[in-house]
């Protein structure tokens, strides 16, 4: 069945550098991609998004790149910073209106 | 604020009692969702409604039992959970309908925690 792994489960990185997460899907009829953010307490935030006719998009410090030759999209957060901390999810569309979720990845910015 | 609004935010339950989780979109949207978001777990899906019709049931044991009354609110009745039911539950909204649209907005969740 459809299904999104993720990568690092967990990643620590000082204030100031970059941080990279990535995914791989399963189905090749995905064809939007979102991330989100969940803070302690709070439902998963959408901070960007991407759709298969596009390989990059940014907006500000995060960004995402998409191949879909290798079924592979990462998140790309640079100058990160302590407000950054929080649990990440990719997703990968499938079927009709529905999302199939990684298992999310911690991130930890030290000052 | 995502638009999104799920009530209550914890919620302690013995195995034989009922109680209920109501989530409220205030996007316009219409299609909303349930899933269940337990610790190490992806984001499990549960229910789909789209214009107020279930479009999908992703194998959900029927001690949950959602209801859509009109597109801004979602339901999800619950009864003679198990311990292993603990968990977020999680409502969603997506511009649903006609479109093939995928933008999912959450809301908080509901903690679940069943005794």
């Amino acid at each position: 069945g459809e299904n999104v792994e993720q990568h690092p489960s967990t990643l620590s990185v000082q204030e100031g550098d970059s941080a990279v997460i990535k995914c791989t899907y399963s189905d090749s009829a995905s064809n939007y991609f979102p991330w989100y953010k969940q803070e302690l307490g709070k439902g998963p935030q959408l901070i960007i998004d991407i759709r298969s006719n596009v390989g990059e998009k940014k907006d500000q410090r995060i960004a995402v790149t998409l191949n879909k030759t290798a079924k592979h999209f990462s998140l790309h957060i640079t100058e990160t910073q302590p407000e950054d901390s929080a649990v990440y999810f990719c997703a990968a569309s499938y079927g009709f209106q529905k999302l199939v979720f990684g298992t999310g990845t911690r991130l930890l910015v030290s000052p | 604020e995502t638009g999104v609004t799920q009530t209550p935010r914890h919620l302690v339950m013995g195995m034989t009692n009922k109680k209920s989780l109501k989530c409220e979109q205030h996007l316009g949207h219409n299609a909303m969702y349930w899933y269940k978001q337990s610790a190490k777990k992806p984001l499990e899906l549960m229910f789909v409604y789209s214009l107020e019709e279930r479009v999908e049931n992703n194998s959900v044991p029927s001690r949950f039992s959602p209801e859509c009354p009109n597109s801004s609110h979602l339901f999800l009745h619950l009864h003679t959970l198990q311990p292993e039911d603990s968990a977020l539950y999680l409502c969603a909204s997506s511009q649903g309908g006609l479109a093939d649209s995928y933008e999912q907005y959450f809301g908080p969740g509901t903690r679940l925690t069943v005794t």
